[in-house]
């Protein structure tokens, strides 16, 4: 049981050009996050989805998409990479029953665009 | 809107000594309140969470939170810090009313331990 798993762990873009980044667990969760994490701030979501086929935006999704096209992974693509768009990205899935309400967190992808 | 204040960036302590570690939070409805725990160049781990059971609540590694709704506080404590406990913390408040479960994330506090 792995749990939460990202790929790559670190990357460097140069300005405009395009990755994606993996995450996938395998713990049968129904909702899935992509949050970034920058100094001197807390995490915050760029997208999230409640199942299998779905997405939405949070706090900061410009520049940034996502799919899921199957429940164990979630997919954010970035198009056009900008240096604002240097972070560190942590997925995270949670189970929908019961009210546990907790989050599991992949290590973290450190991305560097220049 | 819900939000979340840490009010300390950084917070040193030596070993052996109590930690304290301050969170205020704002929400409309009555909020879930969790602590994480990022270790340098790790991930994140949940600590401990309160969800309206017992308003004192306690963790993993010898960590507890209370509560207070008066205050609208959820600080961390630990009566004795290790070494160990040199890391990063993050207070998040997830508002009841979110069916879509968004978390809300403090800006963090840096623990440092001196030996």
């Amino acid at each position: 049981n792995a749990g939460v798993t990202q790929t790559p762990k670190f990357r460097v873009l140069k300005t405009g050009q395009s990755m994606t980044l993996l995450c996938a667990q395998d713990m049968n969760h129904e909702y899935m996050y992509w949050y970034r994490q920058d100094p001197g701030m807390g995490l915050r979501l760029i997208h999230y989805s409640v199942g299998e086929g779905t997405t939405a935006k949070g706090e900061v999704p410009d520049g940034y998409n996502v799919s899921r096209l199957k429940k164990q992974n979630f997919l954010l693509g970035l198009e056009s990479a900008a240096p604002s768009q240097t972070s560190v990205y942590f997925c995270a899935s949670r189970d929908s029953e019961g009210d546990s309400y907790e989050q599991y967190f992949g290590p973290g992808t450190r991305l560097t665009v220049t | 809107a819900q939000s979340v204040t840490q009010l300390d960036s950084h917070v040193s302590v030596s070993e052996g000594t109590p930690v304290l570690l301050r969170c205020n939070y704002s929400s409309s409805y009555s909020p879930s309140l969790f602590w994480y725990v990022q270790h340098p160049n790790k991930g994140l781990q949940l600590l401990l969470k309160y969800t309206s059971a017992a308003t004192l609540v306690k963790g993993i590694n010898g960590f507890e939170a209370e509560f207070k709704k008066s205050e609208t506080s959820f600080h961390l404590t630990k009566p004795s810090a290790h070494m160990s406990d040199a890391a990063e913390y993050f207070c998040v408040v997830r508002d009841s009313m979110d069916s879509n479960y968004q978390l809300i994330w403090g800006a963090g506090t840096k623990l440092i331990i001196k030996p």
